[in-house]
């Protein structure tokens, strides 16, 4: 059964730094790509960034660019995501997405963690 | 780039059809078969529906179809259930080699 936990999530000041991780299990991971979606309480969903099987490409929403960096380690079944310089509209509920085939692009998510909540507020 | 465009609301009864749609533009939606449809219950992650236009994932019921035509794509959901009602999203790949997503939809079954 393929399971995706979050964690690292909290409150944090404006301007502060947060780094989520995401294990993986259930299937190979390092067969795909990965994903991190996030949703604003009581708003849509909006792609974050994604990274490849092999760490090779890696794509970022115009939003967080610069600000957010999206790594893997495939020997940890593990994604990460450093935020830094958060902003409030930053918070939102974080979620770690599998992709359907390796490159992720263009990204199409077939399993999704619960999520992890990030409130950015001083 | 904005997101793409979905009715806020739409209803139906048990055993009717309905139609979402998700109109983006050229660079998007209409460029590339690259759209995705995800159905989320409150307080749950959201699943994958449709992949591609019109593709269903194993496991999805085939009263779910997809379709696109121009700007526009569309999600159909025949023979309505109670189990329907829910939020759904639709999403697109993009000219930026970005993804994004619709405003979403809440679906209604009366």
């Amino acid at each position: 059964e393929v399971q995706l936990v979050e964690s690292g999530g909290g409150l944090v000041q404006p301007g502060r730094s947060l780094r989520l991780s995401c294990a993986a299990s259930g299937f190979t991971f390092d067969d795909y790509a990965m994903h991190w979606v996030r949703q604003a309480p009581g708003k849509g969903l909006e792609w974050v960034s994604g990274i490849s099987w092999n760490s090779g490409s890696i794509g970022y929403a115009d939003s967080v660019k610069g600000r957010f960096t999206i790594s893997r380690d495939n020997a940890k079944n593990s994604l990460y995501l450093q935020m830094n310089s958060l902003r409030a509209e930053d918070t939102a509920l974080y979620y770690c997405a599998k992709d359907i085939l390796s490159y992720g692009d263009p990204p199409i998510f077939d399993y999704w963690g619960q999520g992890t909540l990030v409130t950015v507020s001083s | 780039q904005s997101a793409l465009t979905q009715p806020a609301s739409v209803s139906g009864s048990p055993g009717q059809s309905i139609t979402i749609s998700c109109t983006g533009t050229s660079s998007d939606v209409g460029g590339y078969n690259y759209v995705s449809w995800y159905q989320q219950h409150p307080g749950k992650a959201p699943k994958l529906m449709i992949y591609e236009v019109s593709n269903r994932p194993s496991g999805v019921s085939n009263r779910f179809s997809g379709s696109k035509s121009g700007n526009t794509a569309s999600l159909t959901i025949s023979g309505l259930q109670a189990e329907d009602e829910a939020d759904y999203y639709c999403s697109s790949y993009t000219s930026s080699s970005t993804l994004i997503f619709g405003g979403g939809t809440k679906l209604t079954v009366l």
